[in-house]
Protein backbone atom coordinates (compact mmCIF):
# COMPACT_ATOMS: atom_id res chain seq x y z
CA UNK A 1 0.00 0.00 0.00
CA UNK A 2 1.54 3.21 -1.15
CA UNK A 3 -0.72 5.28 0.30
CA UNK A 4 0.29 8.46 2.47
CA UNK A 5 1.94 7.87 5.06
CA UNK A 6 1.93 10.36 8.20
CA UNK A 7 3.81 10.09 11.61
CA UNK A 8 3.55 9.84 14.25
CA UNK A 9 0.10 8.93 14.45
CA UNK A 10 0.21 10.13 17.54
CA UNK A 11 1.94 12.82 19.52
CA UNK A 12 1.90 14.13 23.28
CA UNK A 13 3.47 17.57 23.93
CA UNK A 14 3.82 19.66 26.69
CA UNK A 15 3.12 23.33 26.42
CA UNK A 16 5.82 25.41 24.92
CA UNK A 17 7.27 22.24 23.01
CA UNK A 18 7.83 21.80 19.78
CA UNK A 19 5.64 19.19 17.56
CA UNK A 20 7.41 18.05 13.97
CA UNK A 21 4.65 16.35 12.11
CA UNK A 22 5.96 14.42 8.78
CA UNK A 23 4.31 13.18 5.57
CA UNK A 24 5.23 11.11 3.13
CA UNK A 25 3.13 11.57 -0.21
CA UNK A 26 1.42 8.90 -2.56
CA UNK A 27 5.03 7.75 -5.04
CA UNK A 28 5.02 9.87 -7.57
CA UNK A 29 2.87 13.06 -6.01
CA UNK A 30 4.40 16.09 -6.01
CA UNK A 31 1.90 18.10 -4.46
CA UNK A 32 1.10 18.12 -0.43
CA UNK A 33 -1.09 19.54 1.55
CA UNK A 34 -2.28 20.19 5.08
CA UNK A 35 -5.56 20.14 7.07
CA UNK A 36 -6.44 20.45 10.29
CA UNK A 37 -9.60 18.78 12.73
CA UNK A 38 -10.31 20.91 15.88
CA UNK A 39 -12.49 18.44 18.34
CA UNK A 40 -16.10 18.37 17.18
CA UNK A 41 -15.12 20.70 14.26
CA UNK A 42 -14.39 20.02 10.07
CA UNK A 43 -11.47 19.66 8.61
CA UNK A 44 -9.52 23.29 7.50
CA UNK A 45 -7.35 23.82 5.08
CA UNK A 46 -4.09 25.05 6.45
CA UNK A 47 -1.62 25.02 3.13
CA UNK A 48 -0.18 23.77 0.06
CA UNK A 49 2.94 23.20 -1.06
CA UNK A 50 5.03 21.68 -3.77
CA UNK A 51 8.60 20.54 -4.08
CA UNK A 52 10.75 23.27 -2.28
CA UNK A 53 7.81 25.76 -2.63
CA UNK A 54 4.92 26.60 -0.09
CA UNK A 55 2.15 27.84 -2.47
CA UNK A 56 -0.60 28.92 -0.40
CA UNK A 57 -0.04 28.98 3.44
CA UNK A 58 -3.66 31.13 3.69
CA UNK A 59 -4.77 28.93 6.04
CA UNK A 60 -1.86 28.52 8.45
CA UNK A 61 -1.43 30.85 11.73
CA UNK A 62 0.50 33.50 11.65
CA UNK A 63 2.79 32.59 14.30
CA UNK A 64 4.38 28.75 15.52
CA UNK A 65 3.53 27.35 12.73
CA UNK A 66 5.59 26.34 9.69
CA UNK A 67 5.30 24.02 6.50
CA UNK A 68 8.32 22.85 4.01
CA UNK A 69 8.41 20.05 1.43
CA UNK A 70 12.28 19.48 0.77
CA UNK A 71 13.40 18.04 -2.61
CA UNK A 72 14.16 15.05 -0.74
CA UNK A 73 12.20 13.62 2.36
CA UNK A 74 8.79 13.77 3.52
CA UNK A 75 6.66 17.11 4.52
CA UNK A 76 6.71 18.50 7.47
CA UNK A 77 4.21 20.35 9.97
CA UNK A 78 6.20 21.97 12.42
CA UNK A 79 4.78 23.90 15.42
CA UNK A 80 6.60 25.94 17.88
CA UNK A 81 5.84 26.19 21.66
CA UNK A 82 2.51 24.39 21.42
CA UNK A 83 -0.41 25.45 23.10
CA UNK A 84 -3.44 23.71 24.12
CA UNK A 85 -5.11 24.80 21.82
CA UNK A 86 -3.33 23.18 18.84
CA UNK A 87 -4.67 19.65 19.93
CA UNK A 88 -5.96 18.57 16.85
CA UNK A 89 -5.54 15.98 14.09
CA UNK A 90 -3.27 17.24 11.08
CA UNK A 91 -4.32 15.26 7.88
CA UNK A 92 -1.96 15.29 5.12
CA UNK A 93 -2.97 14.92 1.36
CA UNK A 94 -1.38 14.41 -1.63
CA UNK A 95 -2.08 14.62 -5.56
CA UNK A 96 -0.28 14.64 -8.66
CA UNK A 97 -1.52 18.32 -9.75
CA UNK A 98 -2.00 21.55 -8.00
CA UNK A 99 -5.99 21.29 -8.91
CA UNK A 100 -8.56 18.37 -8.78
CA UNK A 101 -9.71 18.46 -12.38
CA UNK A 102 -11.89 15.55 -13.70
CA UNK A 103 -9.43 12.76 -13.16
CA UNK A 104 -7.59 13.36 -10.02
CA UNK A 105 -8.24 13.64 -6.26
CA UNK A 106 -6.57 13.76 -3.06
CA UNK A 107 -5.29 10.92 -1.19
CA UNK A 108 -5.29 11.47 2.48
CA UNK A 109 -3.32 9.94 5.01
CA UNK A 110 -4.64 8.51 8.57
CA UNK A 111 -3.86 11.36 10.69
CA UNK A 112 -1.56 12.80 13.50
CA UNK A 113 -3.23 13.30 16.27
CA UNK A 114 -1.56 15.39 18.30
CA UNK A 115 -2.18 16.31 22.20
CA UNK A 116 -1.32 19.23 24.11
CA UNK A 117 -0.92 18.69 27.85
CA UNK B 1 -20.59 31.43 2.76
CA UNK B 2 -21.14 27.40 2.27
CA UNK B 3 -21.65 26.41 -1.27
CA UNK B 4 -23.60 23.28 0.14
CA UNK B 5 -26.11 21.68 2.21
CA UNK B 6 -26.63 18.80 3.79
CA UNK B 7 -28.98 17.13 6.30
CA UNK B 8 -27.13 16.58 9.77
CA UNK B 9 -27.67 12.76 9.93
CA UNK B 10 -29.63 9.95 8.49
CA UNK B 11 -29.43 6.63 9.27
CA UNK B 12 -29.54 3.71 6.63
CA UNK B 13 -30.45 -0.20 7.17
CA UNK B 14 -27.58 -2.53 6.14
CA UNK B 15 -28.33 -3.91 2.96
CA UNK B 16 -30.51 -1.23 1.77
CA UNK B 17 -29.66 1.71 -1.26
CA UNK B 18 -28.78 4.52 0.82
CA UNK B 19 -29.49 8.25 -0.73
CA UNK B 20 -27.41 11.21 0.44
CA UNK B 21 -29.21 14.66 -0.90
CA UNK B 22 -26.70 17.78 -1.45
CA UNK B 23 -27.98 20.98 -2.55
CA UNK B 24 -25.93 23.14 -4.26
CA UNK B 25 -27.79 25.77 -6.16
CA UNK B 26 -25.12 28.72 -6.62
CA UNK B 27 -22.93 26.24 -8.26
CA UNK B 28 -20.81 27.61 -11.47
CA UNK B 29 -20.65 26.19 -14.75
CA UNK B 30 -17.16 25.25 -14.39
CA UNK B 31 -17.47 23.88 -10.37
CA UNK B 32 -18.24 20.25 -9.96
CA UNK B 33 -19.33 18.03 -7.13
CA UNK B 34 -17.15 15.79 -4.87
CA UNK B 35 -17.95 13.77 -2.51
CA UNK B 36 -15.63 12.31 0.66
CA UNK B 37 -16.49 10.63 3.99
CA UNK B 38 -14.55 10.37 6.76
CA UNK B 39 -14.59 6.80 9.12
CA UNK B 40 -14.28 7.79 12.25
CA UNK B 41 -10.16 8.67 13.62
CA UNK B 42 -9.34 7.72 10.35
CA UNK B 43 -8.84 9.90 6.97
CA UNK B 44 -10.69 11.50 4.38
CA UNK B 45 -11.53 9.08 1.58
CA UNK B 46 -12.88 10.25 -2.03
CA UNK B 47 -15.57 8.47 -3.21
CA UNK B 48 -16.70 9.72 -6.52
CA UNK B 49 -17.57 13.67 -8.42
CA UNK B 50 -18.97 14.96 -11.47
CA UNK B 51 -19.90 17.63 -13.60
CA UNK B 52 -22.91 17.69 -15.12
CA UNK B 53 -23.45 13.64 -15.87
CA UNK B 54 -24.26 11.17 -13.75
CA UNK B 55 -21.20 8.88 -12.49
CA UNK B 56 -20.80 5.32 -11.23
CA UNK B 57 -17.75 3.21 -9.94
CA UNK B 58 -17.07 0.75 -7.44
CA UNK B 59 -17.94 2.68 -4.41
CA UNK B 60 -21.09 4.48 -5.44
CA UNK B 61 -23.29 6.47 -7.87
CA UNK B 62 -23.48 10.28 -8.27
CA UNK B 63 -26.97 11.46 -9.75
CA UNK B 64 -26.75 15.39 -10.57
CA UNK B 65 -30.14 17.08 -11.84
CA UNK B 66 -30.13 18.50 -15.09
CA UNK B 67 -30.25 21.69 -13.27
CA UNK B 68 -27.06 21.20 -11.55
CA UNK B 69 -28.74 22.68 -8.29
CA UNK B 70 -28.33 19.57 -6.28
CA UNK B 71 -27.36 15.94 -6.31
CA UNK B 72 -27.22 12.76 -4.69
CA UNK B 73 -25.05 10.01 -3.23
CA UNK B 74 -25.97 6.54 -3.59
CA UNK B 75 -24.44 3.97 -1.77
CA UNK B 76 -25.85 0.92 -3.29
CA UNK B 77 -25.65 -1.82 -0.50
CA UNK B 78 -24.90 -0.10 2.59
CA UNK B 79 -23.16 -1.99 4.91
CA UNK B 80 -21.88 -1.37 8.75
CA UNK B 81 -18.26 0.05 7.40
CA UNK B 82 -20.27 2.30 5.21
CA UNK B 83 -20.99 4.19 8.77
CA UNK B 84 -19.06 7.65 8.51
CA UNK B 85 -19.40 11.09 7.89
CA UNK B 86 -19.66 12.42 4.33
CA UNK B 87 -18.81 15.53 2.33
CA UNK B 88 -20.72 16.78 -0.55
CA UNK B 89 -17.77 19.62 -1.95
CA UNK B 90 -18.58 21.58 -4.50
CA UNK B 91 -14.54 23.07 -6.42
CA UNK B 92 -13.58 24.37 -9.60
CA UNK B 93 -11.36 22.68 -11.78
CA UNK B 94 -8.96 25.86 -10.97
CA UNK B 95 -9.18 25.44 -6.90
CA UNK B 96 -6.98 22.71 -4.88
CA UNK B 97 -8.80 23.65 -1.48
CA UNK B 98 -11.35 21.12 0.03
CA UNK B 99 -13.65 23.13 2.17
CA UNK B 100 -15.49 20.40 4.39
CA UNK B 101 -18.81 21.31 6.24
CA UNK B 102 -20.95 19.59 8.80
CA UNK B 103 -21.49 16.89 6.32
CA UNK B 104 -23.99 14.35 6.66
CA UNK B 105 -23.76 11.76 9.86
CA UNK B 106 -24.38 8.41 8.01
CA UNK B 107 -25.43 5.43 10.63
CA UNK B 108 -25.84 2.02 8.58
CA UNK B 109 -27.60 -0.02 11.16
CA UNK B 110 -27.51 -3.74 11.50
Amino acid sequence: NAGVMQNPRHLVRRRGQEARLRCSPVKGHSHVYWYRQLPEEGLKFMVYLQKENIIDESGMPKERFSAEFPKEGPSILRIQQVVRGDSAAYFCASSRLDKHPVNTEAFFGQGTRLTVV
Amino acid sequence: DAKTTQPPSMDCAEGRAANLPCNHSTISGNEYVYWYRQIHSQGPQYIIHGLKNNETNEMASLIITEDRKSSTLILPHATLRDTAVYYCIVMSSNDYKLSFGAGTTVTVRA
